[in-house]
Formats: structure tokens, C-alpha cells, sequence
């Protein structure tokens, strides 16, 4: 089974720190995602990576960076936490040649005070 | 616009009977459309998918049926149980791409609680 995992379930962090979310897929899997999730707004995709030291910008990149140094980990940084990025975080990985399926992690609850 | 919409109200079901989802679309041509369930808490889990030239999918008690003239689909649960409920997700491919590697485009849910 295709295993993705993110290495913080619970964080609260205050205003204005840097703030790393981890995320390890363990399936070899080209493609990466990473989304936040609010109640009504469905998941919105932050940015993308197809590759090693590759991204894309998605749909709310703004406050966002992120790093793939490796194929199977695919980190996600709030470089100045503020509290409008108070959400959930969900990895999630996907095969560029085989399926259409996406596997998520557990997800990250992320609180800004 | 573009919108995908799913019924943000949430839907209850007696244990037994067929509990039936919506996800409707404006202004997007999909090549397959996806169906996720989601617990508390918990990341979404690929339930089927169900492409563009396809009416009807099935796997053991879960449904899925696509209309592009209405520009809908359904998702059926048959024989309901407690344990199906969960918030069930929506997704679509557009086409042509958005993207240089195609990205899903989401509904933002509807929870199903199936009551004994």
C-alpha cells in the first residue's frame, strides 16, 4: 500500500515564525501536492512538484515556498506564519505514468495564534 | 465561472437504505471525474473514478454515474451503513489542462451520516 506521511499532526505556532511541514511518500511516486483544506472551500492547492527540484505554483501559493531535495520528500514552508494560514495541511502523492489516483497523508492541523 | 458543487448541506440516511451524493460542474469539460471518501480528521481516500465516455461504474456497493449533458455525477451507496458515514469529495480533470501536469479540481464535500 502506498504510504504517504506527514511528519506533524498537531502544530500551533505563533504569528511571524517560520514554520517547516514534512511530508515522505514511499511509493516512488513522481508527483506531489500539497493543499489546504478550510470547511466550505473544499482542498485548494498550494503548490506542486513533478520532480526533483521542480514546482509549480497552484492556486494560493501566496505565503507558501516549498523544497523536493529528494524524490520522496516534499516540504512545505510558511516562511512568516500568519493566523489567515490557521488550516489544515494534506500531502498527497501521485504516479505520472501509472493511474489517476491521488494518495493523501493524515494531514496537518496547523493553528496560528 | 467555473465551479464544481457539491451539497454543502449534510445528508441523513436511514441504515439500509440507498444514500445518493451530487457533484455538479459549470464550465469545465472533464476527461474523468472522481469520487474520495474522507473521515474526521483524516486525509481523502480514492473511492472510483469514472471517465468522460462512461455512464456508469460500479464497485461491490458504491455507484457512479456521469452525465456531461447535465454536467453531473452521482455517487450511490446501496444497503447503507454506519460505518459509510464520512464526508465523500468530488473531484474533476479538466481539459484541456490547466497545468504543464494536470491537477484535479475539487468539490468541497458532502457529509453523510448514516443513522441505525
Amino acid at each position: 500500500d502506498v504510504k504517504v506521511t506527514q511528519s506533524s499532526r498537531y502544530l500551533v505556532k505563533r504569528t511571524g515564525e517560520k514554520v517547516f511541514l514534512e511530508c515522505v511518500q514511499d511509493m516512488d511516486h513522481e508527483n506531489m501536492f500539497w493543499y489546504r483544506q478550510d470547511p466550505g472551500l473544499g482542498l485548494r492547492l498550494i503548490y506542486f512538484s513533478y520532480d526533483v527540484k521542480m514546482k509549480e505554483k497552484g492556486d494560493i501559493p501566496e505565503g507558501y515556498s516549498v523544497s523536493r531535495e529528494k524524490k520522496e520528500r516534499f516540504s512545505l514552508i510558511l516562511e512568516s506564519a500568519s493566523t489567515n494560514q490557521t488550516s489544515m495541511y494534506l500531502c498527497a502523492s501521485r504516479s505520472s505514468t501509472s493511474g489517476n489516483t491521488i494518495y493523501f497523508g493524515e494531514g496537518s492541523w496547523l493553528t496560528v495564534v | 465561472s467555473q465551479k464544481i458543487e457539491q451539497n454543502s448541506e449534510a445528508l441523513n440516511i436511514q441504515e439500509g437504505k440507498t444514500a445518493t451524493l451530487t457533484c455538479n460542474y459549470t464550465n469545465y469539460s472533464p476527461a474523468y471525474l472522481q469520487w474520495y471518501r474522507q473521515d474526521p480528521g483524516r486525509g481523502p481516500v480514492f473511492l472510483l473514478l469514472i471517465r468522460e465516455n462512461e455512464k456508469e461504474k460500479r464497485k461491490e456497493r458504491l455507484k457512479v454515474t456521469f452525465d456531461t449533458t447535465l454536467k453531473q455525477s452521482l455517487f450511490h451507496i446501496t444497503a447503507s451503513q454506519p460505518a459509510d458515514s464520512a464526508t465523500y469529495l468530488c473531484a474533476l480533470l479538466d481539459s484541456p489542462r490547466r497545468y504543464s501536469n494536470y491537477q484535479l479540481i475539487w468539490g468541497a464535500g458532502t457529509k453523510l451520516i448514516i443513522k441505525p
